[in-house]
Parts: structure tokens; C-alpha cells; sequence
């Protein structure tokens, strides 16, 4: 079993429409949840950072994380062409000398015009 | 921009020989951090340094080594290159380190390529 498992996709959704994109992980001692935003041959971009469990909103973004679950979500209001993209779930153990990353697979996400 | 920097943007090289990236973090950034991207494994962490120290390690190969310096740019050294290396290899940075290390900014990456 995978440390972070997220679905690959890809994931087509009309222009305006509320997409939900969600990881799942095993490990418990992870305390910090990301995503990024990478488009084709570039760097990933973060779009949110959280680290207790419940919502965060920024924008038209809104990262969810539910400790007791696992389970973290990332949620994109009024979709736009723009954000088609592969995003990645990011997540983190600090204080254990283990500051590296942890990432999903990614889910390529299409908006369609 | 993300402010963290990364030369060359490409390499293409041939199997056996050495390479070195280099990566300049964001101003203020003291924790350096190496990952490779492949198609089959995604993207994962190789390395840390942390104010010119090795704070941790990842899936790093014994081919591979890290080094940062005192004006705190670093640079990822890949030797012995096999076909297998051929990746994106990305440097991200962050203010600190441990529970205070806060986000993770990455580079543009370079894309090496190893025939």
C-alpha cells in the first residue's frame, strides 16, 4: 500500500462546474497538507497549505482535512480553462528530521470550454 | 515565479558520465530540497539541507550526492548516469526546518535526459 493514494484521472469537467479532487494516506504521523498545481514540464505551484483538520479557503480554492479519516480534499469553485492541470497532494511528518515531501501521484484535471 | 531558480533547464548527457544542477532558493530560505520526477514514480524527495548541514534524506542513490554552500544556493551531483535517471529534478525551498519549516516553494526544475 502506498504511502498517498490519489486517483490519476484524468478528470473532465465543464467549464463553471465545482470540482472535488481528494487523497487518502496510512500514515498518521503526517501533520502537513499541501497541494500543488503543476502544469506540463513545470514546476509544481503551491495553492494551499493546511495543517489542522477542517476547511481552509482561499478564493475559489477550499482545502478540506479530516485527521481521523486520512483523508484530505481540495475543492475548486467556478472551474476555468486555466486550471486545467495535473494536481498533486503533498504532505508532511516535521520534527522527526523528515521535512521532504510525501506526494501523491497527481490527478490530471481537464476544464472543457 | 516561485523565487527559486534552477540551471541548466536542460541536460542531455550519456550514460556513465557526471552531471551537476544547481539551485539558488528564495531569498531568506534556508532549507534546501532536491526531488526527481519520473512518469512511473512520481515525484519524490531525494535530499535536505538545512543552513549547510544534511538535515535529511530520502530516496537518494549512493550515485547521487548534495552539498549546500554558505551564500546557501546547492547543488545535486549525479554520477554514473543509467538510462533509468533520465527525469525531472526539482529543488524546492522553505524558511526553516522541522515543525517550523513552513511551505515548500519549488523550482522550474531540469529536465535531464541520459541516452
Amino acid at each position: 500500500q502506498k504511502e498517498v493514494e490519489q486517483d490519476p484521472g484524468p478528470l473532465s469537467v465543464p467549464e463553471g462546474a465545482i470540482v472535488s479532487l481528494n487523497c487518502t494516506y496510512s500514515n498518521s504521523a503526517f501533520q502537513y497538507f499541501m497541494w500543488y498545481r503543476q502544469y506540463s514540464r513545470k514546476g509544481p505551484e503551491l495553492l494551499m497549505y493546511t495543517y489542522s483538520s477542517g476547511n481552509k479557503e482561499d478564493g475559489r480554492f477550499t482545502a478540506q482535512v479530516d485527521k481521523s479519516s486520512k483523508y484530505i480534499s481540495l475543492f475548486i469553485r467556478d472551474s476555468q480553462p486555466s486550471d486545467s492541470a495535473t494536481y498533486l497532494c503533498a504532505m508532511s511528518a516535521p520534527g522527526g528530521g523528515a521535512d521532504g515531501l510525501t506526494f501523491g501521484k497527481g490527478t490530471h484535471l481537464i476544464i472543457q470550454p | 515565479d516561485s523565487g527559486v531558480t534552477q540551471t541548466p533547464k536542460h541536460l542531455i548527457t550519456a550514460t556513465g558520465q557526471r552531471v551537476t544542477l544547481r539551485c539558488s532558493p528564495r531569498s531568506g530560505d534556508l532549507s534546501v530540497y532536491w526531488y526527481q520526477q519520473s512518469l512511473d514514480q512520481g515525484l519524490q524527495f531525494l535530499i535536505q539541507y538545512y543552513n549547510g548541514e544534511e538535515r535529511a534524506k530520502g530516496n537518494i542513490l549512493e550515485r547521487f550526492s548534495a552539498q549546500q554552500f554558505p551564500d546557501l544556493h546547492s547543488e545535486l551531483n549525479l554520477s554514473s548516469l543509467e538510462l533509468g535517471d533520465s527525469a525531472l529534478y526539482f529543488c524546492a525551498s522553505s524558511v526553516g526546518a522541522g515543525g517550523s519549516a513552513g511551505e515548500q516553494f519549488f523550482g522550474p526544475g531540469t529536465r535531464l535526459t541520459v541516452l
